[in-house]
C-alpha cells in the first residue's frame, strides 16, 4: 500500500532554535497537510499546501510543497515550550483513489 | 462555537460487549470520518460518510459499524468482533471530501 515516511521520529532540542521535519512518499500526491496533536488531543490544522512549490507560512511555521509532488517539509522558527507536541502530515492522493495518507508522527520536546 | 464534539473522553468495556462512542459536529459539514490512533502509527481509517445515510468502509473496517442518519451525527460501534479494540479513536469532518479534516478531541477506549 502507498506509505509515507515521516522524520526524524523526534526530536528534543531548547527553546529558540529552529526545527524542520519532513515527509517523504514514493506516490503523487496533490494536497499536503499538517497537523499539531497535544496529549490526549486531537490533532489540529496548521498548514495546508495544494500546489508543487507552494510555501506557506503561519507564524513562525512555514511548510512547503515540494516540487515533485512527493515530498513536503515544516520549518518551526525560534521554538518556544508550548510547541511540544506530535507533528503529522498528511497527503491526499488524486484521481480515482482520492486516499488520505498519515505520516507516523514527529514528536517534538522544547527544553526552557 | 462551531467544533467536533466526541464523547466520552475515556471508556471502558469488558471484553465480548459492544460499545457506541459518540460524533457530534456543528460545523454544517458533509463529510465525517472515523480514525483509529495507536503509539508510533498514523491516523487509519475506519469509515467515512460523504452525505446523510451514506457511509463507505475505511482502511481497517473489520469489527466496527457506523450510522449517518443525521448530517451533523457519526456514531462508531465498536463490536465484539474486533479483535484489538483498545485504542484512541479520532472524528473528523470536512467541508467535502477532499477539504482539510477538522478533528474532534478523541475518544480513549480500553477493552479488558
Amino acid at each position: 500500500g502507498q506509505q509515507l515516511n515521516q522524520s526524524p521520529q523526534s526530536m528534543f532540542i531548547q527553546e529558540g532554535e529552529d526545527v524542520s521535519m519532513n515527509c517523504t512518499s514514493s506516490s503523487i500526491f496533490n494536497t499536503w497537510l499538517w497537523y499539531k496533536q497535544e496529549p490526549g488531543e486531537g490533532p489540529v490544522l496548521l498548514i495546508a499546501l495544494y500546489k508543487a512549490g507552494e510555501l506557506t507560512s503561519n507564524g513562525r511555521l512555514t511548510a512547503q510543497f515540494g516540487i515533485t509532488r512527493k515530498d513536503s517539509f515544516l520549518n518551526i522558527s525560534a521554538s518556544i515550550p508550548s510547541d511540544v507536541g506530535i507533528y503529522f502530515c498528511a497527503g491526499r492522493t488524486g484521481g480515482a483513489t482520492n486516499k488520505l495518507i498519515f505520516g507516523t508522527g514527529t514528536l517534538l520536546a522544547v527544553q526552557p | 462555537d462551531g467544533g467536533i464534539t466526541q464523547s466520552p473522553k475515556y471508556l471502558f468495556r469488558k471484553e465480548g460487549q459492544n460499545v457506541t462512542l459518540s460524533c457530534e459536529q456543528n460545523l454544517n459539514h458533509d463529510a465525517m470520518y472515523w480514525y483509529r490512533q495507536d503509539p508510533g502509527q498514523g491516523l487509519r481509517l475506519i469509515y467515512y460518510s460523504q452525505i446523510v445515510n451514506d457511509f463507505q468502509k475505511g482502511d481497517i473496517a473489520e469489527g466496527y459499524s457506523v450510522s449517518r442518519e443525521k448530517k451533523e451525527s457519526f456514531p462508531l460501534t465498536v463490536t465484539s468482533a474486533q479483535k484489538n479494540p483498545t485504542a484512541f479513536y479520532l472524528c473528523a469532518s470536512s467541508i467535502q471530501r477532499d477539504s482539510p479534516l477538522h478533528f474532534g478531541n478523541g475518544t480513549r477506549l480500553t477493552v479488558t
